[in-house]
């Protein structure tokens, strides 16, 4: 089965710090994956996401993840986080099945202090 | 073009009682689903479909059921209201069925259910 695991539960940086979150997922096939932002009080919203080709993906924001097949993992960057990105932030990947479900990681919350 | 759609945003519920959550999308999306998310948990699938007429369960379908009905509209319907059932709620829908296209979920806001 797959799964999605996120490292970091709760992540406290100053701004204009580098970020880092870090998602492993486990499953053997294709898979696409995805970062989701959540603001507080809002719905989730897609940050990016990867099918193929470069394994460096660029989303909105400034935010980009790295895909490593090797270490089953898309890690999420951003060089300098503003307080304005502070939110909760989900992994998720989606398997080959033609069911089109996401399987999510456990979140990681950002609070970014000004 | 409203997107999705859920009502409502908030309800409290005795234990024991039943509600359905209601979801609509006005965007011909084929698939849908329900997730809920609770603490530090991220978000768990409930249910989904992938056409009218078509449901299946996901990770956590115990105490809940679905219908699908049209393509627009997606209730879960909770028949004995548990306090483990307090959580938010979040419908969503998507387009495709490859997984190679570019297909994002849309969310709605939500319903925050408490059950008490």
């Amino acid at each position: 089965a797959q799964s999605v695991s996120q490292h970091n539960h709760h992540v406290i940086l100053s701004e204009a710090a580098s970020l880092e979150l870090g998602c492993n997922y486990s499953y053997g096939g294709t898979v696409n994956l995805f970062w989701y932002v959540q603001y507080p009080g809002q719905h989730l919203q897609l940050l990016l996401k990867y099918f193929s080709g470069d394994p460096l993906v660029k989303g909105i924001k400034g935010f980009e993840a790295e895909f490593i097949k090797s270490k089953f993992s898309f890690n999420l960057r951003k060089p300098s986080v503003q307080w304005s990105d502070t939110a909760e932030y989900f992994c998720a990947v989606k398997g080959s099945s033609n069911t089109g479900k996401l399987i999510f990681g456990q979140g990681t919350t950002l609070q970014v202090k000004p | 073009n409203a997107g999705v759609t859920q009502t409502p945003k908030f309800r409290i519920l005795k234990i024991g009682q039943s509600m359905t959550l209601q979801c609509t999308q006005d965007m011909n999306h084929n698939y849908m689903y329900w997730y809920r998310q609770d603490p530090g948990m991220g978000l768990k699938l409930i249910y989904y479909s992938v056409g009218a007429g078509i449901t299946d369960k996901g990770e956590v379908p115990n105490g809940y059921n679905v219908s699908r009905s049209t393509t627009e509209d997606f209730p879960l319907r909770l028949e004995l209201a548990a306090p483990s059932q307090t959580s938010v709620y979040f419908c969503a829908s998507s387009p495709y069925i490859d997984s190679s296209y570019n297909s994002p979920l849309h969310f709605g806001n939500g319903t925050r259910l408490t059950v008490t």
